[in-house]
């Protein structure tokens, strides 16, 4: 079964550093991993998406995530961290059903905290 | 685009009584998700349709909670009767199956049941 691991429930860092939030992933076949952001109140907005080509993905918000077939990993990176990114993340991986429908397997959330 | 619409934002009822939680996906997209968020079980998938049809109901919690998609525009969770362990955000979110799968989220709706 497809799954995806967030391995910190909370990640903190100050404004105008760089930032990481990490994602592991176990899939059979391809994979089709998503990040998403959701800030206090709100719903899960769309970040970014890994589907084929460059292990580089750009995305919203100057938001960027690196694909590693190796280390079965795809983390969320940003070069310089605004307070206004404080928010909860989710990374996300395809699951495809014998029916050839689908769903998203979400990882259980990572709170990333910019100070000032 | 409107985005997905969810319908009431906020919800307040007493024990026992039916709840309705209302749904618009995005126009054109053929698949809808219904998730239950809460600070102890994080993100819970529900039910999901496909082209209106429910396609898997493995998450819905217990048999009072059920749901619908009478057309592509609409959907439906009714949880009959309700109890305080239902307080959650409700989101429904849809997507387009043929595309590349990233789902859009509604804004939720926030159910406190007393």
């Amino acid at each position: 079964a497809q799954s995806v691991a967030q391995p910190e429930d909370q990640v903190n860092v100050a404004e105008g550093n760089p930032l990481t939030v990490k994602c592991t992933y176990s899939v059979s076949g391809n994979p089709y991993l998503f990040w998403y952001v959701q800030y206090p109140n709100r719903g899960l907005q769309f970040l970014l998406k890994y589907i084929t080509g460059d292990n580089l993905v750009k995305g919203s918000y100057g938001f960027e995530a690196e694909f590693n077939k190796s280390q079965t990993s795809f983390h969320l990176k940003k070069p310089s961290a605004l307070v206004s990114d404080s928010a909860l993340y989710f990374c996300a991986v395809r699951d495809i059903l014998m029916d050839s429908s689908y769903k998203l397997i979400f990882g259980s959330g990572t709170r990333l905290l910019v100070r000032p | 685009d409107a985005g997905v619409i969810q319908s009431p934002r906020h919800e307040v009822t007493e024990m026992g009584q039916e709840v309705t939680l209302r749904c618009k996906p995005i126009s054109g997209h053929n698949s809808l998700f219904w998730y239950r968020q809460t600070m102890m079980r994080g993100l819970e998938l529900l039910i999901y349709f496909n082209n209106n049809v429910p396609i898997d109901d493995s998450g819905m919690p217990e048999d009072r909670f059920s749901a619908k998609m009478p057309n592509a525009s609409f959907s439906t969770l009714k949880i009959q009767p309700s109890e305080p362990r239902d307080s959650a955000v409700y989101f429904c979110a849809s997507s387009f199956r043929a595309g590349t799968y990233e789902q859009y989220f509604g804004p939720g709706t926030r159910l406190t049941v007393t």
